[in-house]
């Protein structure tokens, strides 16, 4: 059973590129969303999705765009990278807002 | 403005000791609370729950003391082991999301 993967796990974009980060859960969840760590702020979501096309944004949802075409991914897609997004981005799943939430093993980004 | 709040960024701890790490919330209206475990270069790992109808759960070493009318929840690990040096993150549950604080770094000293 492989959870919720993501890929790719290191990436360094130059600022104005844009990238898709993509996230994939094999666990039938209908809740999924985007973290992003950044040193002393810990985990602040940037966008969820409650099931297949529906998504709305979290607390730092600014430069991010998402969609939920299958219940299975769940893509994030920077539309122009800026150094303020450099940062570790966490993808995660749940059964239920109520139960535990699955993490990925992050993507690790720096924008120069 | 923080919801969820982790006011010690780091605790270090003798192995075989007690562990206490805290955390503190605004919301009243959460009711479901969960310790999450990161080690370096992987994803938060789940680590114990709680709902706000409970004060107390335990699992194995690890027990989450849940203090409804301080906003206040504490994690204990007892007995503290090297392996448990990670950082910790606490969150609360709201519908369809979860809002996690700023985590503390935990250092167990063999």
């Amino acid at each position: 059973n492989a959870g919720v993967t993501q890929t790719p796990k290191f990436q360094v974009l130059k600022t104005g590129q844009s990238m898709t980060l993509q996230c994939a859960q094999d666990m039938n969840h209908e809740y999924m969303s985007w973290y992003r760590q950044d040193p002393g702020m810990g985990l602040r979501l940037i966008h969820y999705s409650v099931g297949a096309g529906i998504t709305d944004q979290g607390e730092v949802p600014n430069g991010y765009n998402v969609s939920r075409s299958t219940t299975e991914d769940f893509p994030l897609r920077l539309l122009s990278a800026a150094p303020s997004q450099t940062s570790v981005y966490f993808c995660a799943s749940s059964y239920a807002s109520t139960t535990e939430a699955f993490f990925g093993q992050g993507t690790r980004l720096t924008v120069v | 403005d923080q919801q969820v709040k982790q006011n010690s960024p780091s605790l270090s701890v003798q192995e075989g000791r007690i562990s206490i790490l805290n955390c503190d919330y605004t919301n009243s209206m959460f009711d479901y609370f969960l310790w999450y475990k990161k080690y370096p270069a992987e994803g938060p790992t789940f680590l114990i729950s709680i709902s706000s109808i409970k004060d107390k759960n335990e699992d194995g070493r690890f027990t989450v003391f849940l203090n409804k009318s301080a906003k206040h929840l504490s994690l204990h690990i007892v007995p503290s082991q090297p392996g448990d040096s990670a950082v910790y993150f606490c969150a609360a549950s709201e519908p369809y999301k979860y809002i996690f604080g700023t985590g503390t770094r935990l250092k167990v000293l063999a």
